[in-house]
């Protein structure tokens, strides 16, 4: 079975300090995608960014970046000078590729509430 | 055009009540999904539908009923249900379900229900 844990219940920094989301997750499959969702407290799941298991390229968009560490099993993600508007709750997510015994669903992690103080 | 929208946008009904939630999308995707998220936890998968049948029901009571009349429609049909099922119900579609093509496993939701069974 898959699981994807997010130690970190709740994190709150300061306006323009740097924070990491931390995402670890468990699966026997060989081929498998990892997910970032930010939900703002209007309640919508937004996509950020999705890692496919057989590429471990590091990946910047804009304040935002991804390390996936396939040897620690790891998909943390960055946070560059945080602003008010990153406040939010923050899943990280796993499914397996065709022909897993779960392929297709999503695994979610518990979440991270994220608040940014101005 | 990555839109799925959802209405309506809240839903108080009694438990002998009998309501539907509509959620739709026109990016051509061909799985669409209801979730249901209650406060502080990750969505929980009810139901996945692909090419318009029914692929997965998570072993969701039949006071849910879903319905998919076309590929861009979802329904979520609610009948005597109980104050525990009290949540927000997401909608979401992805191009593809448990394909192993990466990008088609992204799921896109929608803002979600607020359901208050009183």
């Amino acid at each position: 079975a898959q699981k994807v844990t997010q130690a970190q219940t709740e994190i709150s920094v300061v306006e323009k300090e740097d924070v990491t989301l931390d995402c670890v997750y468990e699966t026997r499959d060989t081929t498998y995608y990892l997910f970032w969702y930010k939900q703002p407290p209007s309640g919508e799941l937004v996509f950020l960014i999705r890692r496919n298991s057989f590429d471990e390229q590091n990946e910047i968009s804009g304040r935002y970046s991804w390390n996936f560490q396939k040897s620690t099993s790891s998909f943390n993600f960055t946070i560059t000078a945080s602003q008010v508007v990153d406040s939010a709750v923050y899943f990280c997510a796993l499914s397996e590729a065709a022909g897993g015994t779960s392929y297709g669903k999503l695994t979610f992690g518990q979440g991270t509430i994220l608040t940014v103080h101005p | 055009d990555t839109e799925v929208t959802q209405t309506p946008k809240h839903l108080v009904m009694g438990m002998t009540n009998k309501k539907s939630l509509k959620c739709e999308q026109h990016m051509g995707h061909r799985a669409m999904y209801w979730y249901k998220q209650k406060a502080k936890k990750p969505p929980e998968l009810m139901f996945v539908y692909s090419y318009e049948k029914l692929s997965i029901n998570e072993s969701v009571p039949s006071r849910f009923s879903p319905e998919c009349p076309n590929s861009s429609l979802l329904n979520l049909h609610l009948h005597a249900l109980q104050p525990e099922d009290s949540a927000l119900y997401l909608c979401a579609s992805s191009q593809d379900f448990g394909t192993s093509v990466p990008s088609y496993n992204e799921q896109f939701f929608g803002p979600g229900t607020r359901l208050t069974v009183l």
